[in-house]
């Protein structure tokens, strides 16, 4: 079993439209989590941390259910900008000690 | 906050030449770094990390090699290139271990 698992999409949504993506991970002693954004040929960048209470950042809304190893992102009122591939990003052990652990990314599509 | 430059930012090479691909980052002491690799429709590849000067672990198997000769350069390196050494190199640091990378504008290595 992959340790991070998302849909690849892609998903293509009008404007305004309310997405969520949704990821799987393996490691039940993980203790990080991270959403973040990769526009076509560029480099990765933070969108938000996923914490235990939930948290929201404008339109994006982080979930994470320990009990379950799911964690999921929301986007409302989407916009042409959120365009990209979202990543879901966990940590893991690793011989020195825990790093992230990337999942393959869903990609999204809004559409005029 | 931290800066990473990276360079070039595109490469073509031709197959059993060597690479020197360099990591520079800026606003942060002590940094943990880090190579991915990714190939094109593939999710990212952690290729190494490194915790301090001279430190360096390998997480897979590959005939590229990594170096840290200061606290906030990393270098990855190969003598000879295989054409499945092609993709996107990605340099990323953190404060830590578990906590959020920021990343590089990345290499892109096309190899002929």
């Amino acid at each position: 079993r992959k340790e991070v698992e998302q849909d690849p999409g892609p998903f293509n949504v009008p404007e305004g439209a309310t997405v969520a993506f949704n990821c799987t991970y393996s490691n039940s002693a993980s203790q990080s989590f991270f959403w973040y954004r990769q526009d076509c040929r560029k480099e990765p960048k933070l969108l938000m941390s996923v914490y235990s209470s939930g948290n929201e950042d404008g339109r994006f809304t982080a979930q994470l259910n320990r009990a379950s190893q799911y964690i999921s992102l929301l986007i409302r009122d989407s916009k042409l900008s959120d365009s990209a591939t979202y990543l879901c990003v966990v940590n893991s052990l690793r011989n020195s000690g825990y790093a992230l652990n990337f999942g393959k990314g869903t990609s999204l599509l809004v559409t005029p | 906050s931290q800066t990473i430059h990276q360079w070039p930012a595109t490469l073509v090479q031709p197959v059993g030449s060597p690479l020197s691909l360099e990591c520079t980052v800026e606003g942060t002491s002590n940094p943990n770094l880090y190579w991915y690799r990714q190939a094109a429709g593939r999710g990212l590849q952690l290729l190494f990390y490194s915790v301090g000067i001279g430190q360096i672990s390998s997480e897979v198997p590959q005939n590229l090699s990594a170096s840290r000769p200061q606290d906030r350069q990393f270098i990855l390196s190969s003598k000879k290139l295989l054409l499945s050494d092609s993709g996107f190199y990605l340099c990323a640091s953190a404060s830590g271990y578990g906590v959020e990378q920021y990343f590089g504008p990345g290499t892109r290595l096309t190899v002929t």
